[in-house]
């Protein structure tokens, strides 16, 4: 996951909005995708952007994608408890097959 | 539909001894992928098969071996197992081997003791 950088925390209040950030480094993934992990769980697709697009909204995230700083963010509206979790941003690597890079995960904490 | 499912969810070995964990694809996917996830850590890549070839192998010791069976589903098989491998493997499936988007299963939590 080294290619692939998060923050490791972020603590929001219920209703604010969260923004998670991620930078990767592979100018060549032509996706990349944002996976949420809950304690104990398997990785659960949030949403994904492919490289030619700037923005993607789906509901209450919105991903937003700049190429020339290879950065990647999600932003959850109104957040709730039940998005406490681990968020993980991925790229596309096709040197190996078709392999997933992921970041370590950026914990996300809400509270009421 | 059926998501992907892993078997065991659970298992706990001993160092040297050997493990096999299995993954079903979801039904008309065609390629499954091996991850190992340390704690505290993104999931990192071990294998690809796709039509029950290997198509890509991550960075990890010929310890580790995998095949697709005919009805796509896959095993994992670890030999001599180190305390390091300790981990959560997950699944995933994807309707072809390219750049397709990759759905996980539940995992399966290996501890070796």
């Amino acid at each position: 996951g080294e290619d692939v950088e998060q923050s490791l925390f972020l603590s929001v209040r219920e209703g604010d909005s969260s923004v998670i950030n991620c930078t990767y480094t592979d100018s060549s993934s032509t996706y990349l995708y944002w996976y949420k992990q809950e304690p104990g769980a398997g990785l659960q697709l949030l949403t994904y952007i492919f490289s030619n697009m700037d923005m993607k909204q789906d509901q209450r995230l919105t991903v937003l994608l700049n190429k020339k700083d290879k950065h990647l963010s999600l932003r959850i509206a109104d957040t709730q408890t039940g998005d406490s979790a681990i968020y993980f941003c991925a790229e596309i690597h096709n040197q190996a097959g078709t392999a997933l890079i992921f970041g370590k995960g950026t914990t996300l904490s809400v509270s009421s | 539909d059926a998501g992907v499912t892993q078997s065991p969810t659970h298992l706990i070995k001993t160092r040297g001894q050997h493990v096999t964990l299995r993954c079903s694809p979801i039904s008309g996917h065609k390629s499954v992928s091996w991850y190992q996830q340390v704690l505290g850590q993104g999931p990192q890549f071990i294998f690809q098969y796709y039509e029950k070839e290997e198509r890509g192998r991550g960075n990890f010791p010929d310890r580790f071996s995998a095949r697709q069976f005919p009805n796509y589903s896959s095993e994992l098989n670890v030999n001599a197992l180190l305390l390091g491998d300790s981990a959560l493997y997950l699944c995933a499936s994807s309707s072809e081997g390219g750049g397709e988007t990759q759905y996980f299963g539940p995992g399966t939590r290996l501890l070796v003791l």
